[in-house]
């Protein structure tokens, strides 16, 4: 069953220490996305990646790392210098051949700074 | 910064009424426009898109229009039914050699009442 798959589904980390958000898909995508989501405030975009071992800042990277060493995968690292960390994270991912086509979204994971 | 504006924010319909969410995007390098719907508790879905060489395209009941020189872009939602309230996100892309940023408006919490 082809998909794209998030964990953990709910995280929640003490102020000062780094978690890391799993991105898996079994789509054979190469474009893979991370978006932030905030009541009011939409999708927005953190990191993304084209290809393996390549990727970009999107409009809120400060505080946000990323990896994209495997096809398959695209971890999300929150750093303690991520301000306002809680919220919601999707991940998605789409063919890296056209510059059009559907974006896959995960189901989602949501962290909670306690 | 490169944004995508979206509105209304909220908007409440009677069934079987028409529905319009609108977005303006500022970049004239921006090339495609999709539209999410995104239902309570669920991931965001493609609905629709559209790309920059084409004016206006329909799927049943919903449809899209663009203007490029206005910079502006709609999607069109006939004969709602209580089964279209969700969320809708517009987004537009911008490609910078082979990396495709896609951005997301705010949302537009879209209400059918039966």
């Amino acid at each position: 069953d082809g998909g794209i798959t998030q964990s953990p589904k709910y995280l929640f980390r003490k102020e000062g220490q780094n978690v890391t958000l799993s991105c898996e898909q079994n789509l054979n995508h190469d474009a893979m996305y991370w978006y932030r989501q905030d009541p009011g405030q939409g999708l927005r975009l953190i990191y993304y990646s084209q290809i393996v071992n390549d990727f970009q800042k999107g409009d809120i990277a400060e505080g946000y790392s990323v990896s994209r060493e495997k096809k398959e995968s695209f971890p999300l690292t929150v750093t303690s210098a991520q301000k306002n960390p809680t919220a919601f994270y999707l991940c998605a991912s789409r063919t890296g051949t056209a510059n059009t086509g559907e974006l896959f979204f995960g189901e989602g994971s949501r962290l909670t700074v306690l | 910064g490169e944004n995508v504006e979206q509105h209304p924010s909220t908007l409440s319909v009677q069934e079987g009424d028409s529905a319009v969410i609108k977005c303006t995007y500022s970049d004239s390098a921006s090339n495609y426009f999709p539209w999410y719907k995104q239902e309570l508790g669920k991931r965001p879905q493609l609905i629709i898109d559209i790309r920059s060489n084409v004016g206006e395209k329909k799927d049943q009941r919903i449809a899209v229009t663009l203007n490029k020189t206005a910079k502006h872009f709609s999607l069109h939602i006939t004969e709602t039914q209580p089964e279209d309230s969700a969320v809708y996100f517009c987004a537009d892309q911008r490609s910078g050699g082979s990396n495709y940023k896609l951005t997301f408006g705010k949302g537009t919490l879209l209400t059918v009442n039966p």
